[in-house]
């Protein structure tokens, strides 16, 4: 069965700190995706990567940054987190072709305070 | 960019009835992908029916059905004979290309 593991089910931290939510897959999927869901606003991508050490912004990547350096994990940075970044955040993975179905976690809600 | 509307933001059926959430989308793209999906509580985002936009035919899975309107871009999604636990919210998405795009939700209550 498709497993798409994110570290942290909550998690509380401080304005300013450095914050990092990790996100594996064990079903050596290419494609790797973060998102961020507000109430009212569904979801949106903040970042994307097909492969390895690659990586894309999606539409609102301000204020985070992402590492993949396995193929299995993709870690999304929040470089120096702020209020308005509290949200719940949803990894996704999919195989390379386009009929490919998601497969999501269960999502990290993050508070900072 | 491709947008997603679901113009219902809260709904209610009462159970073993039929409810219908409403979803339109914006795309100059003629062949993709779309989705509905249920998120529970538990959040855990569950694929409830994938419709691909060159079959003119309806998906069905079980209970649940769409009305696939291409030339209107509209995407229905029916739930037959609601289930308490079909309680959840329901999100659209628009698959094309690796980017796949949201809708904003419809939180669905089943009434007993």
């Amino acid at each position: 069965d498709v497993k798409v593991t994110q570290s942290s089910r909550y998690l509380v931290k401080r304005t300013g700190e450095k914050v990092f939510l990790e996100c594996v897959q064990d079903m050596d999927h290419e494609n790797m995706f973060w998102y961020r869901q507000d109430p009212g606003l569904g979801l949106r991508l903040i970042y994307f990567s097909y492969d390895v050490k690659m990586k894309e912004k999606g539409d609102i990547p301000e204020g985070y940054s992402v590492s993949r350096e396995k193929k299995e994990r993709f870690s999304l940075i929040l470089e120096s987190a702020s209020t308005n970044q509290t949200s719940m955040y949803l990894c996704a993975s999919s195989p390379g072709e386009m009929a490919g179905i998601w497969h999501f976690g269960d999502g990290t809600r993050l508070s900072i305070l | 960019a491709q947008t997603v509307t679901q113009s219902q933001p809260e709904m209610s059926v009462q159970e073993a009835e039929t409810v219908t959430l409403s979803c339109t989308y914006d795309t100059s793209e003629s062949d993709y992908y779309l989705f509905w999906y249920k998120q529970p509580p538990s959040r855990q985002m569950i694929l409830v029916i994938r419709q691909e936009a060159y079959k003119q035919q309806n998906a069905t899975e079980n209970r649940f059905s769409v009305n696939f309107q291409k030339a209107a871009k509209s995407f229905s999604l029916k739930i037959s004979d609601s289930q308490l636990g079909d309680a959840a919210m329901y999100f659209c998405a628009y698959f094309n290309n690796n980017d796949m795009r949201f809708g904003a939700g419809t939180r669905l209550t089943v009434k007993p």
